[in-house]
């Protein structure tokens, strides 16, 4: 079975700092790997996504994480956060199936 | 852009009340999805769809069923409501997965249940 471990249940910020939320998976086969985000009131949405190729990834808000194969790692990057990421963040794994979800990172970032 | 609609915002009800979740998304997605969101449990999968009158349980089926008439229907229902079972409830869509896709998922904004 798959499974999603993120490191952080809650990560407080001040603005302009930098952000790494770690996500570590077990599936021993191919994936493809997520970060949704859920800001305040919204519905969950795609931040980035890893399908192949570049293990560096690019998503909106400037955003982008990096798949590291043998370390089973998909840890999120931003260099320097706004107030405005605050939110909670979810990291997935889809292996042979359905997409399975971390327990989510809530962020909150301070003026 | 991909729609997923869920009929109720917010919903109260008592226990042992059956209780229909409906959701539609206008992509034509094959794939439809329940999922509950918890307090520091992240989302959890009650039950998907893979096609019309198809169903596969989730991670926690228990005291759930759903039901799938149509492509882009797919309701969820809970038999006898219990208050264990207050939660937000996400609907989601997704292509099928292939070589070209990852079949990510598109949420709806969600139906907050409360059981009392």
């Amino acid at each position: 079975a798959q499974s999603v471990s993120q490191h952080n249940h809650h990560v407080i910020l001040s603005e302009a700092a930098s952000l790494e939320l770690g996500c570590n998976y077990s599936y021993g086969g191919t994936v493809n790997l997520f970060w949704y985000v859920q800001y305040p009131g919204q519905h969950l949405q795609l931040l980035l996504k890893y399908f192949s190729g570049d293990p560096l990834v690019k998503g909106i808000k400037g955003f982008e994480a990096e798949f590291i194969k043998s370390k089973f790692s998909f840890n999120l990057r931003k260099p320097s956060v706004q107030w405005s990421d605050t939110a909670e963040y979810f990291c997935a794994v889809r292996g042979y199936s359905t997409l399975t979800f971390g327990k989510g990172t809530m962020l909150l970032v301070s003026p | 852009d991909v729609k997923v609609t869920q009929s109720s915002r917010y919903l109260v009800k008592r226990t042992g009340e059956k209780v229909f979740l409906e959701c539609v998304q206008d992509m034509d997605h094959e794939n439809m999805f329940w999922y509950r969101q918890d307090p520091g449990l992240g989302l959890r999968l009650i039950y998907f769809s893979y096609d019309v009158k198809m169903k596969e349980k989730g991670d926690i089926p228990e005291g759930y069923s759903v039901s799938r008439e149509k492509k882009e229907r797919f309701s969820l229902i809970l038999e006898s409501a219990s208050t264990n079972q207050t939660s937000m409830y996400l609907c989601a869509s997704s292509l099928l997965a292939g070589a070209t896709n990852t079949g990510e998922l598109f949420f709806g904004e969600g139906s907050r249940l409360t059981v009392l």
